[in-house]
């Protein structure tokens, strides 16, 4: 079956623009999970949800960072005001339950660009 | 303070040799542990995983240690094969949560 989709797969931008990134999860996965990954580090969590609600947020680095899920499906990461600091790969992750040992699985990422 | 640590960031294995990958963990609250490999471009892909109620899992190739005591996990893959050539990344989580924390990964090479 299709995995986790994500668009675009690489977004260039530029200083102090406003992108938005999507994830298509896992049909039929409750749970959905954004990470960010920089160079040379592992993913770090961002933000989750269960169903169309945000459960944990704790992630977010500050508040021009934002995430939407309202259908309980696809989910947008939305970044204001871009800082070149917020170049990354985005990734995004379902899982078909809640909780630390569902397993999640990643879609490809996101790769951002902020000059 | 990293609370998953991959202290090798690369490793070099001929084909057919064992390959074996260590990952250290600080939290005493995690139990649930995880192996993803990730190409270039892609993302994560998920390996291996094992409760902490259990102190091996195997999975063809794979196999995943958990020593609780010394907080630390590793991954053994046997047979390596050169497709295996990626970087390998440990992942921790308590399963009352559902963020994993990762580890800053080990890059694997294997000679054919």
């Amino acid at each position: 079956g299709a995995g986790v989709s994500q668009t675009p797969s690489n977004k260039v931008t530029e200083k102090g623009k406003y992108v938005e990134l999507r994830c298509d999860p896992i049909s039929g996965h409750t749970a959905l999970y954004w990470y960010r990954q920089s160079l040379g580090q592992g993913p770090e969590f961002l933000i989750y949800f269960q169903g169309t609600g945000a459960a944990d947020d704790s992630g977010l680095p500050n508040d021009r960072f934002f995430a939407v899920r309202p259908e309980g499906s696809v989910s947008t990461l939305k970044i204001q005001r871009t800082e070149r600091g917020d170049s990354a790969v985005y990734l995004c992750a379902s899982s078909n339950i809640a909780g630390g040992s569902a397993t999640q699985y990643f879609g490809p990422g996101t790769r951002l660009t902020v000059l | 303070d990293q609370q998953v640590k991959q202290n090798s960031p690369s490793l070099s294995v001929q084909e057919g040799r064992i390959s074996i990958l260590n990952c250290d963990y600080t939290n005493s609250m995690f139990d649930y542990f995880l192996w993803y490999k990730k190409y270039p471009a892609e993302g994560p892909t998920f390996l291996i995983s094992i409760s902490s109620i259990k102190d091996k899992n195997e999975d063809g190739r794979f196999t995943v240690f958990l020593n609780k005591s010394a907080k630390h996990l590793s991954l053994h893959i046997v047979p390596s094969q050169p497709g295996d050539s990626a970087v390998y990344f440990c992942a921790a989580s308590d399963s009352g949560t559902y963020k994993y924390i990762f580890g800053t990964g080990t890059r694997l090479k294997v000679l054919a």
